[in-house]
């Protein structure tokens, strides 16, 4: 079946880098890319999403590249700080019928960034 | 925060037993999707219902069941509880098919003994 794999699971930087996390998917057919951020016992919070039509997208400290070709997508966040370690989740939509709606997600990625 | 919201915010349940669990959808929404998230995963996909009917499922057995309402909130079912149905179950709503964009309620944390 479909499936989203997310790498690395666990990220640590210093406050100020940046931090990369990439990821692939096998379904040809989705056409959208979001990325959740969760903080502990907190709700999944989408803060950025790319459709298939676009190959990069920013929101001030983050942006999300894609490449279609290759089936992969990737997350940067540039100048970290405390405040964004949390786990985050990529994901991908299942392409086809009716069911476009419907997100596979990644393991997720735990990223700690140290004062 | 979005305006999605799920009820209980916990709950213990014995193996064997059923529980529902509720979500109201984000105004302007019409559609509601639910994941089971288990610790230290990302969610799961269990179903997705628009216009009151189920669109689309993920990999779960038919004792997962579910309804939508005339205002777009919507029910989880489970029967037969097992204990591996401990998890944080999230519910998420969106404008389908405008918008893929789909925003996630605070969970309700299941734990079966």
């Amino acid at each position: 079946g479909e499936n989203v794999e997310q790498h690395p699971s666990t990220l640590s930087v210093q406050e100020g880098d940046s931090a990369v996390i990439k990821c692939t998917y096998s379904d040809s057919a989705s056409n959208y890319f979001p990325w959740y951020k969760q903080e502990l016992g907190k709700r999944p919070q989408l803060i950025i999403d790319i459709r298939s039509n676009v190959g990069e997208k920013k929101d001030q400290r983050i942006a999300v590249t894609l490449n279609k070709t290759a089936k992969h997508f990737s997350l940067h966040i540039t100048e970290t700080q405390p405040e964004d370690s949390a786990v985050y989740f990529c994901a991908a939509n299942r392409g086809y019928g009716g069911s476009q709606g419907n997100l596979i997600f990644g393991k997720g990625t735990k990223l700690s960034v140290k004062p | 925060e979005t305006g999605v919201t799920q009820s209980p915010t916990h709950l213990i349940k014995t193996r064997g037993q059923q529980v529902t669990l509720r979500c109201s959808s984000q105004s302007g929404h019409n559609t509601v999707s639910w994941y089971q998230q288990a610790l230290g995963q990302g969610p799961q996909f269990i179903f997705q219902y628009y216009r009151e009917e189920e669109n689309g499922r993920g990999n779960f057995p038919p004792r997962f069941s579910g309804l939508q309402f005339p205002n777009y909130s919507s029910e989880l079912n489970v029967n037969a509880l097992e204990l591996d149905d401990s998890a944080l179950y999230l519910c998420a709503s969106s404008l389908f098919p405008r918008d893929y964009e789909q925003y996630f309620g605070p969970g309700t944390r299941l734990t079966v003994t």
